[in-house]
């Protein structure tokens, strides 16, 4: 089954400490992977992608996410997080042309 | 600004009214989607529309329906709500339907079936 999980329902960090959100996957042939973040009351905003190429992709805010295909993990990081990092974090994997997959998300909580 | 807006902002609704969510993107993406969000679950895809004058089921399409006659507006019609229908829903836009197409969301609106 085509399938992506977020294994953790909270992550709390403090600030300025490095921040990862996990994400695996499983799809048969080649994954697109994406990550969003949604702020309280608002609609999910693009933070970046995996289509094909280096492993490591940088996206918005500071963010990027490591693909690891041997491990089928997708995990977003940050070497220093922000308290306006606090949000909602949802791993998504596209593997036919209009089934977007999401996870179950991910809350990120930075304390200062 | 561009992007996309969605009507009501939230709205409560008896159970076995019929209900049309609005959905207009400035965009002129051709790619079209409307999801629910409950928690727990993320988001799931109800269904979707590659360009105007086509769409598609996603994965939880009953009690729901679609139109898109226009690249712009893609509204989502409940015919008889139900209590299970009670949630967030998003619309979003793409510029094209292909893998690599990030996806551009709606402020959502929060529906409750009664």
């Amino acid at each position: 089954a085509q399938s992506v999980a977020q294994p953790e329902d909270q992550v709390n960090v403090a600030e300025g400490n490095p921040l990862t959100v996990k994400c695996t996957y499983s799809v048969s042939g080649n994954p697109y992977l994406f990550w969003y973040v949604q702020y309280p009351n608002r609609g999910l905003q693009f933070l970046l992608k995996y289509i094909t190429g280096d492993n490591l992709v940088k996206g918005s805010y500071g963010f990027e996410a490591e693909f690891n295909k041997s491990q089928t993990s997708f995990h977003l990081k940050k070497p220093s997080a922000l308290v306006s990092d606090s949000a909602l974090y949802f791993c998504a994997v596209r593997f036919l042309t209009n089934d977007m997959r999401f996870g179950a998300g991910t809350r990120l909580t930075v304390k200062p | 600004i561009a992007g996309i807006t969605q009507a009501p902002t939230s709205q409560i609704l008896a159970a076995g009214r019929r209900m049309t969510l609005r959905c207009t993107q400035d965009m002129r993406h051709n790619a079209m989607y409307w999801y629910r969000q409950d928690l727990g679950l993320g988001l799931r895809l109800i269904h979707y529309s590659n360009t105007a004058g086509t769409t598609g089921k996603g994965e939880v399409p009953d009690g729901y329906s679609v139109s898109r006659a226009n690249t712009d507006d893609f509204p989502l019609t409940l015919a008889s709500a139900v209590p299970s229908q009670t949630s967030v829903y998003f619309c979003a836009s793409s510029a094209g339907a292909g893998f690599y197409n990030e996806q551009f969301f709606g402020p959502g609106t929060r529906l409750t079936v009664l």
